[in-house]
């Protein structure tokens, strides 16, 4: 098992391009998570799904969209991106208990 | 907002237990105390988790006081690769979120 990828690892804008981040799950979970790290702190929740076709707000959505079209992906996307989205973004799976965390990718707005 | 309080660093000497505490004295009766560790830049792990019985698994012991407003993780013979930030958090059981604070980060020296 792979368990949770991301694509990509890195990736550089400049501000207003847009993108899309993808999370990919080889555990066949129903929930799946977005969350971003800035520097020095915890992780924050973005946006999350509890299955296949629905996705929900977290804590801090403004200026991100989601999809989750198939179970085992989450995509994370930016429309107009903005220097205050530098940061690094984690992806998650979940099954009752434990959330799996992706490697990361790490944004850099300019 | 987090629901709980860490110090923000720690010490502990290789082969020495570390006791990492958390305070959560608002927790609710249907919450449970979950623990993740975030080892550099990757992303958090999962260590365990209780509800007010004390909790032990391969990678550490999980003790809660009997009012449930605080908790202690042990990490019976810390090594260097138990070096990271620990967070405590305090979670709905089946429920979609984790909200993290800004954990503790251990220093494990030989």
């Amino acid at each position: 098992n792979a368990g949770v990828t991301q694509t990509p690892k890195f990736r550089v804008l400049k501000t207003g391009q847009s993108m899309t981040l993808l999370c990919a799950q080889d555990m066949n979970h129903e929930y799946m998570y977005w969350y971003r790290q800035d520097p020095g702190m915890g992780l924050r929740l973005i946006h999350y799904s509890v299955g296949e076709g629905t996705t929900a707000k977290g804590e801090v959505p403004d200026g991100y969209n989601v999809s989750r079209l198939k179970k085992q992906n989450f995509l994370l996307g930016l429309e107009s991106a903005a220097p205050s989205q530098t940061s690094v973004y984690f992806c998650a799976s979940s099954y009752r208990n434990e959330q799996y965390f992706g490697p990361g990718t790490r944004l850099t707005v300019t | 907002d987090a629901k709980t309080t860490q110090p923000t660093s720690m010490d502990c000497a290789e082969g020495r237990a570390a006791n990492l505490p958390c305070n959560h004295s608002t927790i609710s009766g249907n919450e449970y105390v979950y623990w993740y560790r975030q080892i550099h830049s990757q992303g958090p792990q999962y260590i365990i988790h209780g509800l007010k019985n004390n909790e032990t698994n391969e990678m550490a012991s999980l003790i809660i006081t009997e009012d449930r407003k605080s908790s202690t993780l042990i990490l019976p013979h810390a090594t260097l690769r138990d070096t990271a930030v620990y967070y405590c958090i305090v979670r709905v059981f089946d429920t979609d979120k984790l909200i993290f604070g800004t954990g503790t980060r251990l220093q494990v020296f030989p």
